[in-house]
């Protein structure tokens, strides 16, 4: 059973770089058959997803956050990475990684779903 | 558009029938998954694809969607079913997540 796992500092100073990692265990980042991803919540507010990684390097941001965000894998070690540069206070959040599915049904429809999650790590921003 | 829309709040009756809907253009090209959250939990998800649910979830949760609306439907809801329920999807290009603001359903 894949299981996911953040870890990374708690606490960043504004301006600075925040950065994560996640560790997949249970199965292949390269198996090819997902993908990567990072989502996160604010507290008392509701889900955002920053973007995703394939085990191949490809990424897809949030346009939102795409001038600041920098999502990488190391094969490995079985992990991917999550780094958002400039951060402040708005920036504060649980930050959870996520494996990411993507189907296709037998009409043509493109399903996708998240599954599982890691149990998120908060990360506060402050000086 | 890239944006999804979920009413900020639901009830219902111990043991009755509530839906949880989610409207966005890019509905009409892809289908929403749906995630249940606890207080101080991940999200779990519940229900993805036309109407599928993973192992362990409960027969009573169902999902069905109609043109620019998805919905999550909970049949004879259970005490245990209280939490926050948030839509997802991809944007109009189908390489973009986006979440809907989610739904806060309380069981009376």
């Amino acid at each position: 059973q894949v299981q996911l796992q953040e870890s990374g500092p708690g606490l960043v100073k504004p301006s600075q770089t925040l950065s994560l990692t996640c560790t997949v265990s249970g199965g292949s980042i390269s198996s090819g058959d997902y993908y990567w991803s990072w989502i996160r919540q604010p507290p008392g507010k509701g889900l955002e997803w920053i973007g995703y990684i394939y085990y191949s390097g490809s990424t897809y941001y949030n346009p939102s956050l795409k001038s600041r965000v920098t999502i990488s894998v190391d094969t490995s070690k079985n992990q991917f990475s999550l780094k958002l540069s400039s951060v402040t206070a708005a920036d504060t959040a649980v930050y959870y990684c996520a494996r990411d599915c993507k189907y296709y049904d037998s009409s043509g429809y493109q399903i996708n779903w998240f599954d599982p999650w890691g149990q998120g790590t908060l990360v506060t921003v402050s000086s | 558009s890239s944006e999804l829309t979920q009413d900020p709040a639901v009830s219902v009756a111990l043991g009755q029938t509530v839906r949880i809907t989610c409207q966005g253009d890019s509905l009409r090209s892809y289908y929403a998954s749906w995630y249940q959250q606890k207080p101080g939990q991940a999200p779990v998800l519940v229900i993805y694809g036309k109407n599928n649910r993973p192992s362990g979830i409960p027969d009573r949760f169902s999902g069905s969607s109609s043109g620019n609306t998805a919905s999550l439907t909970i049949t004879g809801a259970q005490a245990e079913d209280e939490a926050d329920y948030y839509c997802n999807s991809r944007d109009s290009s189908g390489n973009l997540g986006v979440f809907g603001g989610g739904t806060k359903l309380t069981v009376l």
